[in-house]
């Protein structure tokens, strides 16, 4: 299994530019997460999903938007990029099917808004 | 309002000493309280995990103590080595929250030869 897989690993975009972030897991999990990591402020939840067709806000929701139209995919769609988007960007899945709460994180997207 | 304070932001500590991380919590519905490894360049990997029935939960040299009553937890790397050296986030999970987790802020450690 390759786990959870991010693209791309980098990108710099300009100012109001939009991109989306793809996040894809093998593992059958029925739930997934967007966090953004900034320095010295752990992680904070973006979005989730706790399974294909539905999504929810999470902490810091303003600026993304995210679908769930199959169990494997979960991309993170940045309209309008502002300097405060700056971060790395981490996708994880979990399955509660099995009782285990670990989130598999991918290995992120660092994403630079200039 | 952070949920899960964490504490300290950075450690330095020497090889085959101990590394000690705390983390204290507000929400009496946490009911999981996980430890995430993360290297420089990666995604953060689950270490060692506790739930709020028990005390202590020990797997090789990482040691989670727990203190319910005062809503207080703890990562002890004992022995520490080189390839400790990481990033170490405290997390805590409401039951009926869409499995989410909280996150404390981090502490880099740095384990010195």
């Amino acid at each position: 299994n390759a786990g959870v897989t991010q693209t791309p690993k980098f990108r710099i975009l300009k100012i109001g530019q939009s991109m989306t972030l793809q996040c894809t897991q093998d593992m059958n999990h029925n739930y997934m997460y967007w966090y953004r990591q900034d320095p010295g402020m752990g992680l904070k939840l973006i979005y989730y999903s706790v399974g294909a067709g539905i999504t929810d806000k999470g902490e810091v929701p303003n600026g993304y938007n995210v679908s769930r139209s199959t169990t494997e995919d979960f991309p993170l769609r940045l309209e309008l990029a502002a300097p405060s988007q700056t971060s790395v960007y981490f996708c994880a899945s979990s399955s509660v099917r099995t009782g285990d709460y670990e989130q598999y994180f991918g290995p992120g997207t660092r994403l630079t808004v200039t | 309002q952070q949920q899960v304070k964490q504490s300290p932001q950075s450690l330095i500590v020497q090889k085959g000493g101990i590394s000690i991380i705390n983390c204290a919590y507000e929400n009496t519905a946490f009911d999981y309280f996980p430890w995430y490894q993360q290297f420089p360049g990666k995604g953060p990997a689950l270490l060692i995990a506790i739930r709020p029935d028990v005390s202590e939960k020990k797997e090789g040299r990482f040691t989670i103590s727990f203190n319910k009553s005062a809503k207080q937890f703890s990562l002890h790397i004992m022995d520490s080595q080189p390839g400790d050296s990481a990033t170490y986030f405290c997390a805590a999970r409401k039951k009926s929250s869409g499995d989410k987790l909280t996150f404390g802020t981090g502490t880099r450690l740095a384990v010195r030869p």
